[in-house]
């Protein structure tokens, strides 16, 4: 998982509180990825970046923030945090217009809501 | 949006050959990933296929057909580290990757 970092990689929140969880990568990728995933399932698409200073829905986006202010930066936002958030959350990189093994992941974040 | 079904679990012996299918529907189809991930960890790429046909490496194959929205992992030889879930992910022309729920793989000895 180099190149893709993923800060914290453990966090208690407890219900109403807000947080940030932040992805960085050095390899100067256009396309990010948030992802949560939760026992037994597989990854969930919460907001994905196409480009700095753009962002766009995925599948599970109520009660997620997103900005992508600089490229190299993907913040994943949690205005009130609520039980249902406890998941294991994935972020991804990748290189527009590449084929192949092109995506890069961090080695993910473990957040408790209680 | 994409839909994207894969069966939930399988069970094989050690030794034999398994078969994940994947059926999606999107718009703007440009690749499908399969990526192998055990519990705690982040997904490790597996194979892609972006045109119909199959796809060999060593004991694993991928088989895509865009017209039929079907893809197939294949693993052969199964080993007892085989033991994991397998993802089935589909990339569309706007960059979005989605991901299947997801096949868990149990190997038997």
């Amino acid at each position: 998982n180099a190149g893709v970092t993923q800060t914290p990689k453990f966090r208690v929140l407890k219900t109403g509180q807000s947080m940030t969880l932040l992805c960085a990568q050095d390899m100067n990728h256009e396309y990010m990825y948030w992802y949560r995933q939760d026992p037994g399932m597989g990854l969930r698409l919460i907001h994905y970046s196409v480009g700095e200073g753009t962002t766009a829905k995925g599948e599970v986006p109520d009660g997620y923030n997103v900005s992508r202010l600089k490229k190299q930066n993907f913040l994943l936002g949690l205005e009130s945090a609520a039980p249902s958030q406890t998941s294991v959350y994935f972020c991804a990189s990748r290189v527009a217009g590449e084929t192949g093994n092109t995506i890069y992941f961090g080695e993910g974040s473990w957040l408790t809501v209680v | 949006g994409q839909n994207i079904d894969q069966p939930t679990e399988m069970t094989a012996t050690e030794g034999a050959i398994v078969q994940i299918n994947c059926t999606y529907q999107t718009s703007g189809f440009n690749g499908l990933f399969w990526y192998q991930q055990h519990a705690g960890e982040a997904p490790t790429f597996l194979s892609y296929n972006v045109l119909d046909g199959l796809e060999e490496k060593g004991r694993f194959s991928s088989f895509l057909s865009r017209s039929k929205g079907y893809s197939y992992l294949l693993l052969k030889e199964l080993q007892m580290k085989d033991s994991a879930s397998y993802l089935c992910a589909v990339y569309d022309s706007w960059g979005k990757l989605q991901f299947g729920a997801g096949t868990q793989v149990v190997v038997t000895p």
